[in-house]
């Protein structure tokens, strides 16, 4: 599995929601978390096993899959969304991320 | 749980370094941990990882031969061993905790801010 595809931009007005897909040939996206990593500094989860939030982050984060894509939505976007975003699956002992998407609230 | 990477900086192509891991705030002995790296304006990319006990440890294909991964459940320590560097290696390596301990299985639920690795001449 190479890494994981995913759009370079997506970008949307605070309070509108935007999805983020990650695409990819692996049979494992059951194992599908994302990332968030403001500029400057270090990743932070946000979803782990395709939809579950870890303690502290916004239920507006929601996260889902169907076959191999899994999708972020950011619902009632906020300023301080504005970062970068990864997927990430683990396969054949193999953790692989996505390609990275940058979100930007106009 | 924090966790703090050191050894990084500036290296010839062909050299040797060995970073380091810090963890406290959380029994170290309990949990997988990796290191993941972010070339300069680029993507994250998994780089190898360890078992609690040190028995498994599992790398990307392209770096097998050149990188170990150890660690020291004494001292509450992980180590990358990084040989035979090369200019495509030069990245901020970021140490992180696997979540499986915790209930969130095949994350990396804390990361240390990273520590950068420049292979020049």
């Amino acid at each position: 599995q190479s890494a994981l595809t995913q759009p370079p931009s997506v970008s949307g007005s605070p309070g509108q929601s935007v999805a983020i897909s990650c695409t990819g040939t692996s049979s494992d996206f059951h194992t599908v978390s994302w990332y968030k990593q403001p500029p400057g500094s270090a990743p932070k989860l946000m979803i782990y096993e395709v939809s579950n939030r870890p303690s502290g982050v916004p239920d507006r984060f929601s996260g889902s899959k169907s076959g191999n894509t899994a999708s972020l939505t950011i619902s009632g976007l906020q300023p301080e969304d504005e970062a970068d975003y990864y997927c990430n699956i683990y396969t054949t002992n193999t953790y692989v991320f996505g390609t990275g998407t940058k979100v930007t609230v106009l | 749980v924090h966790l703090v990477e050191s050894g990084g900086g500036l290296v010839q192509p062909g050299g040797s370094l060995r970073l380091s891991c810090s963890a406290s705030g959380f029994s170290f002995e309990t949990f997988w941990m990796s290191w993941v790296r972010q070339a300069p304006g680029k993507g994250l990319e998994w780089v190898a990882n360890i078992k609690q006990d040190g028995s498994q440890k599992q790398y990307l294909d392209s770096l097998k031969g050149r990188f170990t991964v150890s660690r020291d459940n004494a001292k509450n320590v992980v180590y990358l061993q990084m040989n035979d560097l090369r200019a495509e290696d030069t990245a901020v390596y970021y140490c992180a905790r696997d979540g499986s301990g915790s209930g969130s299985s095949w994350t990396f639920d804390h990361w240390g801010q990273g520590t950068l690795i420049t292979v020049s001449s």
